[in-house]
């Protein structure tokens, strides 16, 4: 059972569009809702975070974007550039159960200069 | 930030031999370390959860003792993989996560080879 879903698979976006990437969850018990950015080769990395609390979180040229009631969360990249190409994968814990992250399919970004 | 790191970063072995994947994290105490299993253009699946001093808890369909997890301190757990056959190769990830965090910092991954 894959309780979160990641679409779409892949994305190209040109340099300076705005990609993208939706999740959406199952168990309303998920309580932190982080996105992680990996580059080939290498372990995920932290991108930014969000709780159910609030609906937008904003770092940079990164926001989340979370609808609770759809049980729905989105990564959404500005102005995006050709370093940022690379898989994210959005993912879901909760806090009562060890914090044990429950990850999406991953996404492949290119952005094309 | 929060730093973890892996050793070795890449080892090709030959099929039975054993392999050990050391996981550290080098700026804080790493209260629960959890290891994940990656195949190509795949997402993390994780392996087992492991908190320091006591056993770890493996995920349904994870051989205990194929891939042995030790936690013996607080910065350090392992991995091993007994007996490695081909099918065992795959990109091995750590996280670490503090006491009271809710962030897991990932390792840098270990590229294994099974010939």
């Amino acid at each position: 059972q894959q309780q979160v879903k990641q679409s779409p698979q892949s994305l190209i976006v040109q340099k300076g569009g705005i990609s993208i990437i939706n999740c959406a969850y199952e168990n309303t018990a998920f309580d932190y809702f982080p996105w992680y950015q990996q580059f080939p080769g290498k372990g995920p990395a932290l991108l930014i975070a969000i709780r159910p609390d609030v609906s937008e979180k904003k770092e940079g040229r990164f926001t989340i974007s979370f609808n609770k009631s759809a049980k729905q969360f989105s990564l959404h990249i500005m102005d995006s550039q050709p370093g940022d190409s690379a898989t994210y994968f959005c993912a879901a814990s909760k806090r009562n159960a060890g914090n044990m992250l429950t990850f999406g399919g991953g996404t492949r970004l290119m952005v094309k200069p | 930030g929060a730093v973890v790191s892996q050793h070795p970063s890449r080892v090709i072995c030959k099929s039975g031999t054993s392999v050990k994947i050391e996981c550290r994290s080098l700026d804080f105490q790493a209260t629960t370390m959890f290891w994940y299993r990656q195949f190509p253009k795949q997402s993390l699946m994780l392996m087992a959860t492991s908190n320091e001093g006591s056993k770890a808890t493996y995920e349904q369909g994870v051989e205990k003792d194929k891939f042995l997890i030790n936690h013996a301190s607080l910065t350090l757990s392992t991995l091993t993989v007994t007996s490695a056959h081909p099918e065992d190769s795959s990109f091995y990830i750590c996280s670490a996560r503090g006491g009271g965090w809710d962030e897991q910092f990932f390792g840098p991954g270990t590229r294994l080879t099974v010939l």
